[in-house]
């Protein structure tokens, strides 16, 4: 079974740039998160996707954020304009539904110079 | 809300030892589950052991056992005959209704 997947796994732009993450979850997986991972510490959850649907955002800077999940597969994470601070690495996960198990793919890291 | 607590910001054993890292978490809610997540230099978010709240049984894979306190909320983790492919950042991650919400890791090292 194909887990989830990333790309690109690496992005390096300017402050002021924008950027796009891909995400393809596991077949058959309703919900999609994103979450941002600031080095040194845990995964923060952006975002979560039930099928095409947001169920929380409530972590998204969405002045700049921007998520969509078109047909309740695939997923894009946007980001306009970058900022220093949103260095990090990106991770995509899914679950089969909301409270199952996640399952995380190998991630984005952005540097934002 | 859901807080989680990793005590052990970093950790080194020699191969083969066993090693227990810790967790303490809170929550209001009464099903719930407990994760452990390994994650190493590939960056890749690797599940190790999952445990159901409403279980008193401790979860068990392979070499990784957990200590499920529930009346503490502890949710300790394990790792038996370590090797050097543990070398990771492991996750406590408690799960409520909805959200995963991870502790800020303990970094595990193996020496050969």
């Amino acid at each position: 079974e194909a887990g989830v997947a990333q790309s690109p796994r690496y992005k390096i732009i300017e402050k002021r740039q924008s950027v796009a993450f891909w995400c393809n979850p596991i077949s058959g997986h309703a919900t999609l998160y994103w979450y941002q991972q600031i080095l040194g510490q845990g995964p923060k959850l952006l975002i979560q996707f039930q099928n095409n649907g947001v169920v929380d955002d409530s972590q998204l800077p969405k002045d700049r954020f921007s998520a969509e999940r078109l047909k309740g597969v695939d997923s894009t994470l946007k980001i306009q304009p970058a900022k220093l601070e949103d260095s990090a690495v990106y991770l995509c996960a899914s679950s089969l539904d909301h409270a199952d198990t996640q399952y995380f793919g190998p991630g984005t890291r952005l540097t934002v110079l | 809300a859901q807080t989680v607590t990793q005590s052990q910001p970093e950790m080194s054993v020699q191969e083969a030892e066993t090693v227990t890292l810790s967790c303490t978490y809170d929550t209001s809610e009464s099903n719930y589950y407990l994760f452990w997540y390994k994650q190493p230099p590939s960056r890749q978010m690797i599940l190790v052991i999952r445990q159901e709240a409403y279980k008193q049984q401790n979860a068990t894979e392979n070499r990784f056992s957990v200590n499920f306190q529930k009346a503490a909320k502890s949710f300790s983790l394990k790792i038996s005959d370590s090797q050097l492919g543990d070398t990771a950042m492991y996750f406590c991650a408690p799960q409520g209704a909805q959200k995963l919400v991870f502790g800020q890791g303990t970094r595990l090292t193996i020496n050969p």
